[in-house]
Protein backbone atom coordinates (compact mmCIF):
# COMPACT_ATOMS: atom_id res chain seq x y z
CA UNK A 1 0.00 0.00 0.00
CA UNK A 2 1.09 3.74 0.21
CA UNK A 3 3.13 4.76 2.33
CA UNK A 4 1.95 8.56 4.40
CA UNK A 5 4.11 9.61 6.68
CA UNK A 6 3.71 12.18 9.66
CA UNK A 7 5.92 14.68 11.19
CA UNK A 8 5.94 14.93 14.33
CA UNK A 9 4.51 12.19 15.58
CA UNK A 10 3.40 13.39 19.16
CA UNK A 11 3.76 17.25 20.68
CA UNK A 12 3.01 19.10 23.53
CA UNK A 13 2.63 22.69 23.24
CA UNK A 14 1.76 25.43 25.39
CA UNK A 15 -1.67 27.54 25.04
CA UNK A 16 -1.52 30.01 22.47
CA UNK A 17 1.33 28.60 20.47
CA UNK A 18 0.57 27.58 16.68
CA UNK A 19 1.98 24.10 15.69
CA UNK A 20 2.34 22.74 12.13
CA UNK A 21 1.87 19.04 11.12
CA UNK A 22 3.32 17.75 8.40
CA UNK A 23 2.27 14.98 5.95
CA UNK A 24 3.79 13.38 2.99
CA UNK A 25 2.91 10.58 0.48
CA UNK A 26 6.28 9.10 0.00
CA UNK A 27 5.30 6.97 -3.12
CA UNK A 28 2.37 8.64 -4.98
CA UNK A 29 0.91 12.08 -5.88
CA UNK A 30 -1.67 13.20 -3.76
CA UNK A 31 -3.88 15.55 -5.39
CA UNK A 32 -5.91 15.40 -2.95
CA UNK A 33 -5.58 16.05 0.79
CA UNK A 34 -7.64 14.48 3.84
CA UNK A 35 -7.26 15.81 7.75
CA UNK A 36 -8.97 13.68 10.19
CA UNK A 37 -9.03 14.57 14.09
CA UNK A 38 -9.81 11.87 16.80
CA UNK A 39 -10.65 12.80 20.43
CA UNK A 40 -10.30 10.07 22.99
CA UNK A 41 -12.96 7.18 22.75
CA UNK A 42 -14.49 8.42 19.66
CA UNK A 43 -14.34 8.24 16.08
CA UNK A 44 -12.21 9.64 13.46
CA UNK A 45 -13.82 12.54 12.11
CA UNK A 46 -12.96 14.83 8.64
CA UNK A 47 -12.12 18.35 9.11
CA UNK A 48 -11.21 19.32 5.60
CA UNK A 49 -10.19 18.43 1.96
CA UNK A 50 -7.40 20.64 0.42
CA UNK A 51 -6.74 20.33 -3.44
CA UNK A 52 -3.22 20.87 -4.69
CA UNK A 53 -2.98 24.78 -5.31
CA UNK A 54 -6.20 25.79 -4.11
CA UNK A 55 -7.82 26.64 -1.10
CA UNK A 56 -8.90 23.84 1.14
CA UNK A 57 -12.69 23.12 2.14
CA UNK A 58 -13.59 23.02 5.54
CA UNK A 59 -16.17 20.71 7.86
CA UNK A 60 -19.11 22.20 9.45
CA UNK A 61 -17.96 23.28 12.75
CA UNK A 62 -14.36 23.40 11.63
CA UNK A 63 -12.45 26.33 12.05
CA UNK A 64 -11.23 27.75 8.92
CA UNK A 65 -8.73 30.44 10.57
CA UNK A 66 -7.50 28.19 13.30
CA UNK A 67 -6.69 25.36 11.22
CA UNK A 68 -4.53 26.07 8.41
CA UNK A 69 -3.94 23.89 5.56
CA UNK A 70 -1.49 24.33 3.10
CA UNK A 71 -1.02 21.93 0.19
CA UNK A 72 2.15 23.63 -1.50
CA UNK A 73 3.11 20.12 -3.79
CA UNK A 74 1.83 16.66 -4.35
CA UNK A 75 3.37 14.97 -1.74
CA UNK A 76 3.48 17.27 0.85
CA UNK A 77 0.59 19.06 3.07
CA UNK A 78 0.66 21.05 6.11
CA UNK A 79 -2.18 21.77 8.84
CA UNK A 80 -0.95 24.67 11.52
CA UNK A 81 -3.26 24.78 14.99
CA UNK A 82 -3.14 28.60 15.44
CA UNK A 83 -3.46 29.66 19.12
CA UNK A 84 -4.08 26.44 19.91
CA UNK A 85 -6.28 25.69 22.95
CA UNK A 86 -6.45 22.12 25.38
CA UNK A 87 -9.47 21.76 23.60
CA UNK A 88 -7.59 21.82 20.38
CA UNK A 89 -5.56 18.47 21.85
CA UNK A 90 -6.27 15.63 19.56
CA UNK A 91 -4.97 13.10 17.31
CA UNK A 92 -4.82 14.44 13.74
CA UNK A 93 -4.47 11.86 10.69
CA UNK A 94 -3.63 13.08 7.37
CA UNK A 95 -4.85 10.96 4.66
CA UNK A 96 -3.96 11.97 0.74
CA UNK A 97 -6.57 10.86 -2.03
CA UNK A 98 -5.43 9.84 -5.24
CA UNK A 99 -7.56 11.23 -7.93
CA UNK A 100 -8.87 8.59 -8.48
CA UNK A 101 -5.99 6.04 -8.92
CA UNK A 102 -5.76 4.40 -6.20
CA UNK A 103 -8.96 2.46 -5.27
CA UNK A 104 -7.88 2.66 -1.51
CA UNK A 105 -7.70 5.35 0.90
CA UNK A 106 -4.36 5.25 2.66
CA UNK A 107 -3.78 7.60 6.16
CA UNK A 108 -0.83 8.78 8.26
CA UNK A 109 0.58 7.48 11.40
CA UNK A 110 -0.99 10.63 12.56
CA UNK A 111 0.12 13.35 15.33
CA UNK A 112 -1.24 13.56 19.20
CA UNK A 113 -1.45 16.82 20.14
CA UNK A 114 -1.20 17.82 23.46
CA UNK A 115 -1.76 21.83 24.51
CA UNK A 116 -1.23 22.26 28.31
CA UNK B 1 -25.44 9.80 9.46
CA UNK B 2 -23.90 6.57 9.53
CA UNK B 3 -24.53 4.37 6.27
CA UNK B 4 -23.71 1.26 8.69
CA UNK B 5 -24.11 -0.58 11.83
CA UNK B 6 -21.66 -2.23 13.59
CA UNK B 7 -21.82 -3.61 16.98
CA UNK B 8 -19.93 -1.69 19.64
CA UNK B 9 -17.61 -4.60 20.59
CA UNK B 10 -16.82 -8.17 20.35
CA UNK B 11 -14.61 -10.68 22.17
CA UNK B 12 -12.46 -13.08 20.34
CA UNK B 13 -10.29 -16.29 21.83
CA UNK B 14 -6.81 -16.08 19.84
CA UNK B 15 -6.45 -18.64 17.11
CA UNK B 16 -10.22 -18.63 16.52
CA UNK B 17 -12.19 -17.31 13.51
CA UNK B 18 -13.08 -13.50 14.47
CA UNK B 19 -16.77 -12.43 12.26
CA UNK B 20 -17.14 -9.10 13.02
CA UNK B 21 -20.90 -8.06 11.32
CA UNK B 22 -21.92 -5.13 9.43
CA UNK B 23 -25.54 -3.73 8.26
CA UNK B 24 -25.28 -1.50 5.42
CA UNK B 25 -29.16 -1.73 4.53
CA UNK B 26 -29.22 1.78 2.65
CA UNK B 27 -26.28 0.92 -0.15
CA UNK B 28 -26.15 2.27 -3.31
CA UNK B 29 -25.73 0.44 -6.42
CA UNK B 30 -22.15 2.00 -7.12
CA UNK B 31 -20.89 1.86 -3.62
CA UNK B 32 -18.04 -0.66 -2.01
CA UNK B 33 -18.35 -2.11 1.30
CA UNK B 34 -14.60 -0.78 2.81
CA UNK B 35 -13.11 -2.68 6.20
CA UNK B 36 -10.46 -0.73 8.23
CA UNK B 37 -9.33 -1.43 11.33
CA UNK B 38 -7.29 0.99 13.98
CA UNK B 39 -4.70 -0.45 16.31
CA UNK B 40 -4.42 1.82 19.36
CA UNK B 41 -2.73 5.59 18.62
CA UNK B 42 -2.47 4.30 15.12
CA UNK B 43 -3.57 5.89 12.03
CA UNK B 44 -6.37 3.45 10.21
CA UNK B 45 -5.08 0.38 8.47
CA UNK B 46 -7.09 -0.99 5.24
CA UNK B 47 -7.66 -4.67 5.56
CA UNK B 48 -10.26 -5.18 2.42
CA UNK B 49 -12.80 -3.94 0.17
CA UNK B 50 -15.78 -5.56 -2.36
CA UNK B 51 -18.71 -4.50 -4.18
CA UNK B 52 -20.57 -7.82 -4.52
CA UNK B 53 -18.53 -10.79 -4.73
CA UNK B 54 -16.44 -12.23 -1.72
CA UNK B 55 -13.26 -10.92 -1.38
CA UNK B 56 -10.27 -12.81 -0.21
CA UNK B 57 -6.73 -11.49 0.31
CA UNK B 58 -3.86 -12.24 3.15
CA UNK B 59 -5.18 -10.40 5.86
CA UNK B 60 -9.22 -11.13 5.85
CA UNK B 61 -12.15 -12.03 3.84
CA UNK B 62 -15.06 -10.32 3.11
CA UNK B 63 -18.76 -11.70 2.91
CA UNK B 64 -21.37 -9.73 0.85
CA UNK B 65 -24.90 -11.00 1.18
CA UNK B 66 -26.33 -11.16 -2.49
CA UNK B 67 -28.85 -8.60 -1.08
CA UNK B 68 -25.41 -6.33 -0.36
CA UNK B 69 -27.58 -5.09 2.60
CA UNK B 70 -24.85 -6.73 5.18
CA UNK B 71 -21.70 -8.47 5.49
CA UNK B 72 -18.92 -10.06 7.68
CA UNK B 73 -15.66 -9.39 7.99
CA UNK B 74 -13.72 -12.98 8.50
CA UNK B 75 -10.05 -12.63 10.51
CA UNK B 76 -9.59 -17.04 10.20
CA UNK B 77 -7.28 -17.37 12.91
CA UNK B 78 -7.00 -14.03 15.35
CA UNK B 79 -4.06 -13.12 17.19
CA UNK B 80 -3.62 -10.63 19.75
CA UNK B 81 -2.05 -8.15 17.97
CA UNK B 82 -5.37 -8.43 15.81
CA UNK B 83 -6.97 -6.30 18.96
CA UNK B 84 -8.12 -2.85 17.50
CA UNK B 85 -11.51 -0.72 16.44
CA UNK B 86 -12.67 -2.06 12.82
CA UNK B 87 -14.58 0.02 10.80
CA UNK B 88 -17.03 -1.33 8.10
CA UNK B 89 -17.60 1.75 5.35
CA UNK B 90 -19.60 2.14 2.32
CA UNK B 91 -17.83 4.42 -0.14
CA UNK B 92 -18.03 5.08 -4.39
CA UNK B 93 -14.39 3.76 -5.41
CA UNK B 94 -13.12 7.15 -5.52
CA UNK B 95 -9.65 8.61 -4.72
CA UNK B 96 -11.33 11.91 -4.28
CA UNK B 97 -14.40 11.02 -1.74
CA UNK B 98 -13.12 10.91 2.05
CA UNK B 99 -14.32 7.89 4.02
CA UNK B 100 -16.24 8.72 6.58
CA UNK B 101 -16.19 6.93 9.86
CA UNK B 102 -18.81 5.49 12.30
CA UNK B 103 -18.24 4.18 15.81
CA UNK B 104 -16.76 0.89 14.67
CA UNK B 105 -16.85 -2.60 16.70
CA UNK B 106 -14.07 -3.15 19.01
CA UNK B 107 -12.43 -6.31 18.64
CA UNK B 108 -10.53 -7.97 21.48
CA UNK B 109 -8.84 -11.00 21.17
CA UNK B 110 -8.16 -12.94 24.33
CA UNK B 111 -5.96 -15.15 25.14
Amino acid sequence: GAVVSQHPSWVICKSGTSVKIECRSLDFQATTMFWYRQFPKQSLMLMATSNEGSKATYEQGVEKDKFLINHASLTLSTLTVTSAHPEDSSFYICSPGTGGTQETQYFGPGTRLLVL
Amino acid sequence: DAKTTQPPSMDCAEGRAANLPCNHSTISGNEYVYWYRQIHSQGPQYIIHGLKNNETNEMASLIITEDRKSSTLILPHATLRDTAVYYCIVRVESGNTPLVFGKGTRLSVIA
